[in-house]
């Protein structure tokens, strides 16, 4: 296990509502990326944070939104809610200036109905 | 970053070295290979990466070619937990400070590894 938690582990929303994810990152680690993981796919990056504000982005439109905080932990927030938007949340953290050893969480499985 | 190309699937029997081919043709100067697993309902999990020389790890080993236009990931003695699936994974930069890319993984090898 690599320390890095997620929650909830399962959720289900119904189009058009909004949904928040949370991720803690392994101990140390200031930089928190975010991908997404459709059916069968690899994993797709949505964001990443660094000293609590969005430094890159992938190419998600703006209903993406994130959040960091100061212990380092993140949000995803997903507003307007699609049927395509049903997939596995990855968070990963690293420390920033280290190589991209990103160390994962177990994910957030997303059903949108 | 540059692109990678993989096999869908491959198996190997338990106890056998495990060989998974990645082809980065377009690799730039200082894009690094990176490789990455994802056993089934698990995050990825990091395994290796190297620029020109091989590397090896608890893990794995890492054999890129001279003209670093493709490499090897070696599993020296492949175990029924081994089975995942492989991604390689070429960036631009080792230390990205505080930017900006993410990582870019493909479908991957689907690695089974048979009793």
């Amino acid at each position: 296990e690599t320390g890095v938690t997620q929650s909830p582990t399962h959720l289900i929303k119904t189009r058009g509502q909004q949904v928040t994810l949370r991720c803690s990152s392994q101990s140390g680690h200031n930089t928190v990326s975010w991908y997404q993981q459709a059916l069968g796919q690899g994993p797709q990056f949505i964001f990443q944070y660094y000293r609590e504000e969005e430094n890159g982005r992938g190419n998600f439109p703006p209903r993406f939104s994130g959040l960091q905080f100061p212990n380092y932990s993140s949000e995803l927030n997903v507003n307007a809610l699609e049927l395509d938007d049903s997939a596995l949340y990855l968070c990963a953290s690293r420390m920033t200036g280290e190589a991209y050893e990103q160390y994962f969480g177990p994910g957030t499985r997303l059903t949108v109905t | 970053d540059a692109k990678t190309t993989q096999p869908t699937s491959m198996d190997c029997a338990e106890g056998r070295a495990a060989n998974l081919p990645c082809n980065h043709s377009t690799i730039s100067g200082n894009e690094y290979v990176y490789w990455y697993r994802q056993i089934h309902s698990q995050g990825p999990q990091y395994i290796i990466h190297g620029l020109k020389n091989n590397e090896t790890n608890e893990m794995a080993s890492l054999i890129i070619t001279e003209d670093r236009k493709s490499s090897t990931l070696i599993l020296p003695h492949a175990t029924l937990r081994d089975t995942a699936v492989y991604y390689c994974i070429v960036l631009s930069s080792m230390y990205s400070g505080g930017g900006a890319d993410g990582l870019t993984f493909g479908k991957g090898t689907h690695l089974i590894i048979q009793p």
